[in-house]
């Protein structure tokens, strides 16, 4: 998880409040990514982004947005959480270039109660 | 829906012995990535295979990639506790854009001391 932290750790939290999750990245690369994982499902990919201000939607965009001001930086905010938003977060980081591996953050344990 | 879907679903084995976990895929691929991740931790990349190769080495690991059949095979060899852990696979698209991956559903793989 070197190079590569995710704030916070644990979080609970009511339905309808906003949540913003954030991860922070030290290794200058171009891309981030979010995800979330579920148990049967697997990691799907929320957002992504591929440059500063640059971002895309991914396959469970719904209910979520992002922000990337600055290179080191990726938000993921609920608007208005909701108990189907209870997962663990995964920010992961990739140079872009090469071979393109990933690397992730240690997660964020969110619960919309 | 899941790019790749890995097989079996849970692996139990004695340790020594040898591991085969299975990936399929739907779409044409640029490149196969096996990644590892531990209880309550991210993801760590394990090794990754390009779509023009058949079979990479790394230590105790070995990959097959078979393109006409789009399936891969990750073999751990002389399995130890430590490699108690959920294994994942992920595919990068051969048209896709921005270093976009897949991840399928993961194997739970139980080495027994």
């Amino acid at each position: 998880d070197a190079g590569i932290t995710q704030s916070p750790r644990h979080k609970v939290t009511e339905t309808g409040t906003p949540v913003t999750l954030r991860c922070h990245q030290t290794e200058n690369h171009r891309y981030m990514y979010w995800y979330r994982q579920d148990p049967g499902h697997g990691l799907r990919l929320i957002h992504y982004s591929y440059g500063v201000k640059d971002t895309d939607k991914g396959e469970v965009s719904d209910g979520y947005s992002v922000s990337r001001s600055k290179t080191e930086d990726f938000l993921l905010t609920l608007e208005s959480a909701t108990s189907s938003q209870t997962s663990v977060y995964f920010c992961a980081i990739s140079s872009g270039t090469g071979a393109n591996e990933q690397f992730f953050g240690p997660g964020t344990r969110l619960t919309v109660l | 829906s899941q790019q790749g879907e890995e097989d079996p679903q849970a692996l139990s084995i004695q340790e020594g012995e040898n591991a085969t976990m299975n990936c399929s895929y739907k779409t044409s691929i640029n490149n196969l990535q096996w990644y590892r991740q531990n209880s309550g931790r991210g993801l760590v990349h394990l090794i990754l295979i390009r779509s023009n190769e058949r079979e990479k080495h790394s230590g105790r690991l070995r990959v097959t990639l078979d393109t006409s059949k789009k399936s891969s095979s990750l073999l751990i060899t002389a399995s130890r506790a430590a490699d108690t852990a959920s294994y994942f696979c992920a595919t990068e698209p051969l048209r896709g854009a921005n270093s976009k991956l897949t991840f399928g559903k993961g194997i739970t793989l139980s080495v027994r001391p």
